[in-house]
C-alpha cells in the first residue's frame, strides 16, 4: 500500500498565480484532512472531509478551496497565491474519528 | 475541542527514560489522547493513543490518570533518532477533527 501520496514535492509559485495540490490515499479512509505548517511552528488545519462529497472549514480556510468527489482524492487549490501561503503542506487521512491519522510527506510551497 | 498544553522543549541523553506530560483539563467523556512524532521535512507519525489508565506499545507507553486532566508520554531509553517533535492531542467520536498544538520538541544528546 502507498497510504498517503502528495505531490508536487516542491513548487514556487508567483504572486496570484494558481495551483492545486494533490492528495490520493488507498486506504479506503473516509476522513480526509489538511494542514500547513510554518516553519517551527505547528500544524494548523485548513480543510477537512468526513466523506466523498462532504467538505468543511478548518482553523485556516482562507485562500484555499476544496473538493472530495471520490473516497480517494482530496485536492487542495489555492486560487491567488500570497507569499503568506508559503508553507509546508500535509495530507492526512483516517478511517474513523478516533483512528490515527496517517500523513502524507508533504508539498514544500514558496510563494515569491 | 479540548485545548492541550505541553512543554515547548525537552533536553534528554541517549539512555535515559524521557517522560513528556499533557495538560487537557476540558477533556470531553468520549475524547481519546492520541500522540504523535514529527521528524524535520516529514509528516507527523501516530505513536500511541488511549482512553485511562496506561497503554503500552513496542515504541513508547501511555499513562492516564483516572481524572484524565492530564497525560503523561513515556519513551524509554531515548537514543538520538528520537530527537522530534511530540504533539499530544485530544478528540473522539464527537470530534471530526484534530488541532495540533505547538508539540514538545525533544533534543537528545549523545
Amino acid at each position: 500500500n502507498a497510504g498517503v501520496t502528495q505531490t508536487p514535492k516542491f513548487r514556487i509559485l508567483k504572486i496570484g498565480q494558481s495551483m492545486t495540490l494533490q492528495c490520493t490515499q488507498d486506504m479506503n479512509h473516509n476522513y480526509m484532512y489538511w494542514y500547513r505548517q510554518d516553519p517551527g511552528m505547528g500544524l494548523k488545519l485548513i480543510y477537512y472531509s468526513v466523506g466523498a462529497g462532504i467538505t468543511d472549514k478548518g482553523e485556516v480556510p482562507n485562500g484555499y478551496n476544496v473538493s472530495r468527489s471520490t473516497t480517494e482524492d482530496f485536492p487542495l487549490r489555492l486560487e491567488l497565491a500570497a507569499p503568506s501561503q508559503t508553507s509546508v503542506y500535509f495530507c492526512a487521512s483516517s478511517f474513523d474519528r478516533v483512528d490515527g491519522y496517517t500523513f502524507g510527506s508533504g508539498t514544500r510551497l514558496t510563494v515569491v | 475541542l479540548a485545548k492541550t498544553t505541553q512543554p515547548i522543549s525537552m533536553d534528554s541523553y541517549e539512555g535515559q527514560e524521557v517522560n513528556i506530560t499533557c495538560s487537557h483539563n476540558n477533556i470531553a467523556t468520549n475524547d481519546y489522547i492520541t500522540w504523535y512524532q514529527q521528524f524535520p521535512s516529514q509528516g507527523p507519525r501516530f505513536i500511541i493513543q488511549g482512553y485511562k489508565t496506561k497503554v503500552t506499545n513496542e515504541v513508547a507507553s501511555l499513562f492516564i490518570p483516572a481524572d484524565r486532566k492530564s497525560s503523561t508520554l513515556s519513551l524509554p531509553r531515548v537514543s538520538l533518532s528520537d530527537t522530534a517533535v511530540y504533539y499530544c492531542l485530544v478528540g473522539g467520536f464527537n470530534t471530526d477533527k484534530l488541532i495540533f498544538g505547538t508539540g514538545t520538541r525533544l533534543q537528545v544528546f549523545p
